[in-house]
């Protein structure tokens, strides 16, 4: 069992819709919680960076993370067509030598004009 | 400000031969990690270093080795290419150990034939 499971699409929806992108894990040591978008053959983009439960607002992302369920959530609201990309959730725990992310397999979501 | 540089962009190797990737971090940074990322996939961990030392390792073989030099620059070594080592590999770069949040290059893409 992978420690990080996402869906990964396609996931293609009209321009100006709400999307949800979702990944589960089951590492409990799991503290730091981040959204990455990749466009096409290019490297990570750091969208949303969260610590522990709660939520965090920026722009039209909103990320969530629930702990007790092992569950974490990123919605765009009035999605663009510039938002077509693949988007990566990526988590990490708290280590005294260093850290490493551990990433989902990335949903590959199109915004339609 | 410069992001995270890494050279050479593209690389075509044939099975059983070396290859050096080069990754420079963020300005101030100090930790530079490697992923490879496969078609498809998320990033896998392969090595983290601060201060040229090795802080984390993930599951890859001893073909693999990377160093970090004075400059916090970085290379990754990889020998005796397999088919299977075709993949983007990224450079991350953050402040340190405990410091979470890592910015990405745009990665080196490798093809082994």
């Amino acid at each position: 069992q992978k420690e990080v499971e996402q869906d990964p699409g396609p996931l293609s929806v009209p321009e100006g819709a709400i999307v949800s992108l979702n990944c589960t894990y089951s590492n409990s040591a799991f503290q730091y919680f981040m959204w990455y978008r990749q466009y096409s053959r290019k490297g990570p983009e750091l969208l949303m960076y969260t610590y522990s439960s709660g939520n965090k607002e920026d722009g039209r992302f909103t990320a969530q993370v629930d702990k007790s369920s092992k569950y974490i959530s990123l919605f765009i609201r009035d999605s663009q067509p510039s938002d077509s990309a693949t988007y990566l959730c990526a988590m990490s725990a708290r280590e005294t030598s260093g850290s490493r992310l551990t990433f989902g397999e990335g949903t590959q979501l199109t915004v339609n004009p | 400000d410069a992001g995270v540089t890494q050279s050479p962009t593209h690389l075509i190797k044939t099975r059983g031969q070396h290859v050096t990737l080069r990754c420079s971090p963020i300005s101030g940074h100090k930790s530079v990690s490697w992923y490879q990322q496969v078609l498809g996939q998320g990033p896998q961990f392969i090595f983290q270093y601060y201060e040229k030392e090795e802080r984390g390792r993930g599951n890859f073989p001893d073909r693999f080795s990377a160093r970090q030099f004075p400059n916090y620059s970085s290379e990754l070594n990889v020998n005796a290419l397999l088919l299977g080592d075709s993949a983007l590999y990224l450079c991350a770069s953050s402040l340190g150990p405990g410091r979470e949040t890592q910015y990405f290059g745009p990665g080196t893409r490798l093809l082994v034939l």
